[in-house]
């Protein structure tokens, strides 16, 4: 299947900071991306969906200026999140999709804020 | 909220049983997929029945698939102890391109 890589696989920051994490699609272009959330023994929860070229997306809840989405490409997109506490401590999966209905997905990063 | 929920939230079997796991969903869909994660990785994509389909196979896995009661369930036979995961269906709405995750199963296969 279709390769979706993330970097960092982990980050450890301190509070206040701004971390970025980016989501490659390696063999195929990605014409949406998708960034979720997943808190420990909990499932992923939708934050946004980004088209290439355009805005994202948020869902209800997900705060935009928090967490800036950037899709500058058909190969990457990137997460920021900016002035991180330890409550957005929590690992972050993107997936990817092409042409087709299935979603590649990456390996995740996990991101602990001191 | 949850398009999906799924039963039971966890299992424990001995290798060599079977392991089955239910979701429900709310609204009409496109398709349904189930997912697996080992802890703290990434997510693997099991197996996608769309909504005109009752039943899939692959290899030790079996997915139902009943539109009329808004449900799925996923069967793994003979199973492993590599098999220990967390399992996840997730939904493609009819008219939508999101896919909204169940709060998955979390399986213990003991060897």
């Amino acid at each position: 299947g279709a390769v979706v890589s993330q970097h960092p696989s982990w980050v450890i920051c301190k509070s206040g900071t701004s971390v970025k994490i980016e989501c490659r699609s390696l063999d195929f272009q990605a014409t949406t991306m998708f960034w979720y959330r997943q808190f420990p023994k909990q499932s992923l929860m939708l934050m946004a969906t980004s088209n290439e070229g355009s805005k994202a997306t948020y869902e209800q809840g997900v705060e935009k200026d928090k967490f800036l989405i950037n899709h500058a490409s058909l190969t990457l997109s990137t997460l920021t999140v900016t002035s991180a506490h330890p409550e957005d401590s929590s690992f972050y999966i993107c997936s990817a999709r092409g042409q087709g209905n299935e979603q590649f997905f990456g390996p995740g990063t996990r991101l602990t804020v001191l | 909220s949850q398009q999906g929920e799924e039963d039971p939230q966890a299992l424990s079997i001995q290798e060599g049983e079977n392991a089955t796991m239910n979701c429900s969903y709310k609204t009409s869909i496109n398709n349904l997929q189930w997912y697996r994660q080992n802890s703290g990785r990434g997510l693997v994509h099991l197996i996608l029945i769309r909504s005109n389909e009752r039943e899939k196979h692959s290899g030790r896995l079996r997915v139902t698939l009943d539109t009329s009661k808004k449900s799925s369930s996923l069967l793994i036979t003979a199973s492993r102890a590599a098999d220990t995961a967390s399992y996840f269906c997730a939904t493609i709405k009819a008219a939508g391109n999101k896919l909204t995750f169940g709060g998955g199963t979390r399986v213990l296969v003991k060897p």
